[in-house]
């Protein structure tokens, strides 16, 4: 069974900073682009930002360039993002999600960006 | 940033067709822009329906065809059942970057 599973979610202050995971099963991780997406309460989805197949290259949204960094580690089947400088914005839902031929997407993590 | 736009809301019968489409602030949608297609029901994460413009997945509809029409990406429903009702997201790709349009609320009515 496939499972994409986020973890790292939270309430954070603003200008704080959360690591969010993604831990992969199931098929092969290490061969498909991975994807955060994110959505506000009551919102549309929001690309935020993917990482090829090794590792090598990234893009990120206008909106996070800068304080966001994806990365993954194929030998764990894990994804991460790095957000740092959070703002009241940035509170969504964030899901993990694979793209191309393995279109598979997490239940999503809650970051809520608040004093 | 390129703005990606879609019908803000459509209505089908049940057992009828209809044709959401996905359009792009630079210009004509092509193969290039791999469109891709999201399914999303209340309370639950998206599911891919579609990839790169009309890729089916093993637990895509038959009833659901992705494909290029008239400048735009387009998704096709042809027998439109209840379980339909969602909403409906495309995804664009623009030299690295994704863009996400707005979403069409679509309602089996």
């Amino acid at each position: 069974e496939v499972q994409l599973v986020e973890s790292g979610g939270g309430l954070v202050q603003p200008g704080g900073s959360l690591r969010l995971s993604c831990a992969a099963s199931g098929f092969t991780f290490s061969s498909y682009w991975m994807h955060w997406v994110r959505q506000a309460p009551g919102k549309g989805l929001v690309w935020v930002s993917r990482i090829n197949s090794d590792g090598s290259t990234t893009s990120y949204a206008d909106s996070v360039k800068g304080r966001f960094t994806i990365s993954r580690d194929n030998a764990k089947n894990t994804l991460y993002l790095q957000m740092n400088s959070l703002r009241a914005e940035d509170t969504a839902v964030y899901y993990c999600a694979s793209s191309g031929a393995a279109g598979y997407w997490g239940q999503g993590t809650l970051v809520t960006v608040s004093s | 940033q390129a703005v990606v736009t879609q019908e803000p809301s459509l209505t089908v019968s049940p057992g009828g067709t209809v044709t959401l489409t996905c359009g792009s602030s630079t210009g004509a949608v092509t193969s290039g822009h791999y469109p891709y297609w999201f399914q999303q029901k209340p309370g639950q994460a998206p599911r891919t329906l579609i990839y790169e413009t009309s890729n089916k997945y093993s637990w895509t509809p038959a009833r659901f065809s992705g494909s290029l029409l008239g400048g735009k990406a387009a998704l096709t429903l042809s027998g439109a059942q209840p379980e339909d009702e969602a909403e409906y997201y495309c995804l664009l790709s623009y030299s690295g970057a994704r863009v996400f349009g707005g979403g069409t609320k679509l309602t089996v009515l």
